[in-house]
Order: C-alpha cells, then sequence, then structure tokens
C-alpha cells in the first residue's frame, strides 16, 4: 500500500458544483496533514493545513478522520480558477518529513 | 509572505554535463530545505533534506554522489546533479522552512526544468 493515495482523477465538474476528494495515508502516526495546490508546470503553494477538528476557508473545507485514516478536501461552488492538481501531502510520523500523494485533477467548466 | 527563488529555471545540457541548481530563500532563513523531483504526471519524490551546516540525509534510493547538495548558508542551498543522463531529466523543487515557523511549514522555489540530451 503506498504511504498517500489519492485518485489522479480528472473530476470535471461544471462551475458552481460542490466537489470533494479524498486521501488516504498508511502511517497511523501521522501528525500533520496539508492540501497543496499545484497549476499546471508550477511549483505547489499551500492550500491549507488539516486539523483533527476539520477547518473551513472560504468554500474549502478540509477533514481528517484517524480512523480511517484519511482527509477531505471539499470546494463548494467551484469556480474555472479551482481547475488544478490538489496535492494531499502527509508528514510522517514523529517527523516533519513529508509525504506527496499523486494528486488530484479538478477541471471545472462553464 | 515568504518567497523562495530557484536559478535557473530551465537547464538544457548534453549527457555527461554537470548542472548546478540553487534554492535561496530571500526575505527569511531557513536551517532545512527540500529537494525534491517530480516527473510528469508523478508526484513530488522527496529526494534529500539539506540542514545548514551538515550533510544532507539523503532519501532511500536517492544516489548521495549523483545528486550532491551543498547548504552552506541559512538562505542558500545548491543541488548539483553530476554527470546528468537523459532519465535524470525531471522537475527539481526545492522548499524551505522558516527557523521561526515549525519546521512543516515549507515555502516551495517555483521549480527547474532540467533536460538532458
Amino acid at each position: 500500500r503506498k504511504e498517500v493515495e489519492q485518485d489522479p482523477g480528472p473530476f470535471n465538474v461544471p462551475e458552481g458544483a460542490t466537489v470533494a476528494f479524498n486521501c488516504t495515508y498508511s502511517n497511523s502516526a501521522s501528525q500533520s496533514f496539508f492540501w497543496y495546490r499545484q497549476d499546471c508546470r508550477k511549483e505547489p503553494k499551500l492550500l491549507m493545513s488539516v486539523y483533527s477538528s476539520g477547518n473551513e476557508d472560504g468554500r474549502f473545507t478540509a477533514q481528517l478522520n484517524r480512523a480511517s485514516q484519511y482527509i477531505s478536501l471539499l470546494i463548494r461552488d467551484s469556480k474555472l480558477s479551482d481547475s488544478a492538481t490538489y496535492l494531499c501531502v502527509v508528514n510522517k510520523g514523529g517527523s516533519y518529513i513529508p509525504t506527496f500523494g499523486r494528486g488530484t485533477s479538478l477541471i471545472v467548466h462553464p | 509572505g515568504a518567497v523562495v527563488s530557484q536559478h535557473p529555471s530551465w537547464v538544457i545540457c548534453k549527457s555527461g554535463t554537470s548542472v548546478k541548481i540553487e534554492c535561496r530563500s530571500l526575505d527569511f532563513q531557513a536551517t532545512t530545505m527540500f529537494w525534491y523531483r517530480q516527473f510528469p504526471k508523478q508526484s513530488l519524490m522527496l529526494m534529500a533534506t539539506s540542514n545548514e551546516g551538515s550533510k544532507a540525509t539523503y532519501e532511500q534510493g536517492v544516489e548521495k554522489d549523483k545528486f550532491l547538495i551543498n547548504h552552506a548558508s541559512l538562505t542558500l542551498s545548491t543541488l548539483t546533479v553530476t554527470s546528468a543522463h537523459p532519465e535524470d531529466s525531471s522537475f527539481y523543487i526545492c522548499s524551505a522552512s522558516p527557523m521561526e515557523l515549525p519546521e512543516e511549514t515549507q515555502y516551495f522555489g517555483p521549480g527547474t526544468r532540467l533536460l538532458v540530451l
């Protein structure tokens, strides 16, 4: 089993739709979780950290489920500019060494 | 916000040459910098963790003699791809962690695209 797994997609949704991505991780000792956004041929940019209590930033909501070892990202009211690859990042248990998922591609169309 | 630069942004070289990539934190000091490689449609793969003033820690499968890392100051780390071959062609990205923030906070450079002919 890979350390961090994501459905590569692509998720093809119309503007205004709500879309959700999941990411599973294998190391139960992992403590830190993040979602990054990567545009084509660019570097990743931090979208949000994921806390045990979940967190929300505008149209974006991130959740952590430790029992099932997955994190999720929900995007409401999708915009064309949300089209990108969303990377799940999990730090190895007991360290700050990050492991990146392969990314989930989102395409928002008019 | 914190800014990380990389130079060069593009490199095209002949097989057998060595290529040096610089990663600089422009407005903060970083004791730790990370080097990643990303092949098309693949995830970022951590190559090594670079610590200022000490030897880099390489991930399993990454040849330390092939990918030389030097972290000479709190704002600069360099990655040298020695005797580059076509299979080394990739997108190399660095990230830096500000000293005053938790080490899990990383800011990424814009990346360097390497094409070895």
